[in-house]
Parts: structure tokens; C-alpha cells; sequence
């Protein structure tokens, strides 16, 4: 089947620690996202990426890097520099030609404790 | 800068009738819109697409449209159903950054 997976469903991190969060899709698109969101709000974009070996800050980028190493994968890794860390992490692909839909995972629960 | 605004009040409504949500946007001139739905503790699944030039979409209950004068969109589901409340958000997407814009959403409750 093919879909967007990311992993662990819920997370824990103590302060000051640094985290990573996993994304991989089958679905062979070109574009992948991270999207955070908060209770009651809607999602704002950290990163995203268009194409292998390429990113671009999205608007709540601080305190968080990514990498696309390969087409199926984007890792977002949430730093200790981030203040407020505690969400729920989307990702996110498209085939990144605009005008299609985009396809999310399930989501990561990040919660520092 | 961009704002997108969608109802935060949850709407009620009752089983068969038709629930419309809204969506306006300012400080932006997107190229499309889309609707998704979202449950809770998942992440959002696309309903519908429609395009800067085109007034209105529909996909069996669903119906979209969209109007780049008043920049607003509306969603409406038809003959409503308990199995159809979540929380609906609309996106933004241009040609530009190539990256969806969303608003915060609007929980739909469909009472039996």
C-alpha cells in the first residue's frame, strides 16, 4: 500500500534534549512537508522540501533542522533551542507541482516532560 | 501578512440537514483552495480542490465554492450525517511558495 508513515506515534522528551522525528512515504512524490499543530489552532508549516537535497524554512522554523537525504525520507529533528516543543507533528508530500493534494501521515504526539 | 479565518465556534447541526462552513482569507491572492478533513488524534485527509478561475466544485455530498471578489470560500455538506463530524480546515496554495497555507479549522457535530 502506498502512504506517508511517520513514527513514534507519541513521543517523550526530557528539556534540553534534542529529538527526531521520522517520516517516510512510498508514494514516490518529489515534495514533503512538516507541519506543527497546536490545540484549537490550525497548522503552520517548519520546513519543506521540493526536492532531494534541498529545504526551505517554513514559518516557525527556529529551533528545528531537517535533512532530505532521499526522495522517501524527511526526518524533522526538534532541538533543545525549540521553547515550546510540546505539539502534534504533521508530515506531509505532494508530487510538489502545485495545485494537488497533499498527503499526511498520522502524526507524532511530542511531549516534553 | 496572510491571514486565513475560519469559524473557531464549533457548528451544530442536525442529522439530514445541509452544514456550511466558511473560509476568508486576506492579504493573499491564492491560486487554489482545498478543504480537508481532520479527526481527532489523525492527520487531515483532502475532500476538495478548486481553482483560482473556477466558482465551484462538487464531489457527490460535497460542494465548494469559491470567490476571489469577497475571498471567501464555502463548504457545504449535503443531507449531513453523524459519520461526518470532524474538523474541517481549508488551505491556500499559490505558485509561488508551493507549500499550503491553513486556516484553523471548523469542528462540525452532526447530531442524530
Amino acid at each position: 500500500d502506498g502512504g506517508i508513515t511517520q513514527s513514534p506515534k507519541y513521543l517523550f522528551r526530557k528539556e534540553g534534549q534534542n529529538v527526531t522525528l521520522s517520516c517516510e512515504q512510498n508514494l514516490n512524490h518529489d515534495a514533503m512537508y512538516w507541519y506543527r499543530q497546536d490545540p484549537g489552532q490550525g497548522l503552520r508549516l517548519i520546513y519543506y522540501s521540493q526536492i532531494v537535497n534541498d529545504f526551505q524554512k517554513g514559518d516557525i522554523a527556529e529551533g528545528y533542522s531537517v535533512s532530505r537525504e532521499k526522495k522517501e525520507s524527511f526526518p524533522l529533528t526538534v532541538t533543545s533551542a525549540q521553547k515550546n516543543p510540546t505539539a502534534f507533528y504533521l508530515c506531509a508530500s505532494s508530487t510538489g507541482q502545485g495545485n494537488t493534494e497533499a498527503f499526511f501521515g498520522q502524526g507524532t504526539r511530542l511531549t516534553v516532560v | 501578512s496572510q491571514k486565513i479565518e475560519q469559524n473557531s465556534e464549533a457548528l451544530n447541526i442536525q442529522e439530514g440537514k445541509t452544514a456550511t462552513l466558511t473560509c476568508n482569507y486576506t492579504n493573499y491572492s491564492p491560486a487554489y483552495l482545498q478543504w480537508y478533513r481532520q479527526d481527532p488524534g489523525r492527520g487531515p485527509v483532502f475532500l476538495l480542490l478548486i481553482r483560482e478561475n473556477e466558482k465551484e466544485k462538487r464531489k457527490e455530498r460535497l460542494k465548494v465554492t469559491f470567490d476571489t471578489t469577497l475571498k471567501q470560500s464555502l463548504f457545504h455538506i449535503t443531507a449531513s450525517q453523524p459519520a461526518d463530524s470532524a474538523t474541517y480546515l481549508c488551505a491556500l496554495g499559490d505558485t509561488g511558495r508551493r507549500a499550503l497555507t491553513f486556516g484553523s479549522g471548523t469542528r462540525l457535530q452532526v447530531q442524530p
